[in-house]
């Protein structure tokens, strides 16, 4: 099945930098890959996702970047506010593993004032 | 409804008690899941129903764990025998069709085997 691996599990940047979270994959028939943010108490919430028939989405401050070859994905968030500060989870589905997502164990963002 | 509704939010039990978890997904949403968080943990996949299809239930961890989605809405996870490693978080999700529409999460149910 899928396996996915996400890096750093912490990053604490200042309000105002760029910060990146970095996913791998091993199953190269994967082709979706959604990213969501857990804030404290809450169930995760979908904030970006990406085909692999492209290589880069954005919205606003939130882009992801996807190398197949690498069997890669990257969430970048800019500009970043407090509010950013939460969980972040990557995963990957359309593989072996079909509609079901495998989750990376999450980066802790936390985003100093 | 609006979101994905789970309940009860909280849920303490004794160990060796039976507990059974809701799920009220999407209006409309064919797809329920359901996932289990351990504390400061990823999320671990339990089973999948799509429609009419038989679940998927490769990710129960033993056979005191089942599952069953009525009418093709409500779903219900029980947990029977209660062990203090079965303390986590229980989310459900939904989807339009099949996962690649994203996932729409609950806000989970809290349960803690004492």
């Amino acid at each position: 099945g899928e396996n996915v691996e996400q890096h750093p599990s912490t990053l604490s940047v200042q309000e105002g930098d760029s910060a990146v979270i970095k996913c791998t994959y091993s199953d190269s028939a994967s082709n979706y890959f959604p990213w969501y943010k857990q804030e404290l108490g809450k169930g995760p919430q979908l904030i970006i996702d990406i085909r692999s028939n492209v290589g880069e989405k954005k919205d606003q401050r939130i882009a992801v970047t996807l190398n197949k070859t690498a069997k890669h994905f990257s969430l970048h968030i800019t500009e970043t506010q407090p509010e950013d500060s939460a969980v972040y989870f990557c995963a990957a589905s359309g593989g072996s593993s079909g509609d079901k997502l495998t989750f990376g164990t999450g980066t802790r963002l936390a985003v100093r004032p | 409804g609006a979101g994905v509704s789970q309940s009860p939010s909280n849920k303490v039990t004794e160990k060796g008690k039976d507990v059974e978890l809701r799920c009220d997904p999407i209006s409309g949403h064919t797809a329920l899941y359901w996932y289990r968080q351990s504390l400061g943990q990823g999320l671990e996949f339990l089973i999948y129903f799509q429609g009419n299809s038989a679940p998927d239930k490769s990710g129960l961890p033993s056979d005191r764990f089942s599952a069953e989605r009525t009418g093709g809405s409500v779903s219900t996870l029980t947990i029977q025998r209660t062990q203090q490693e079965d303390s986590a978080v229980y989310l459900c999700a939904s989807s339009l069709d099949r996962g690649d529409y994203g996932y729409t999460f609950g806000s989970g149910t809290r349960l803690t085997v004492v």
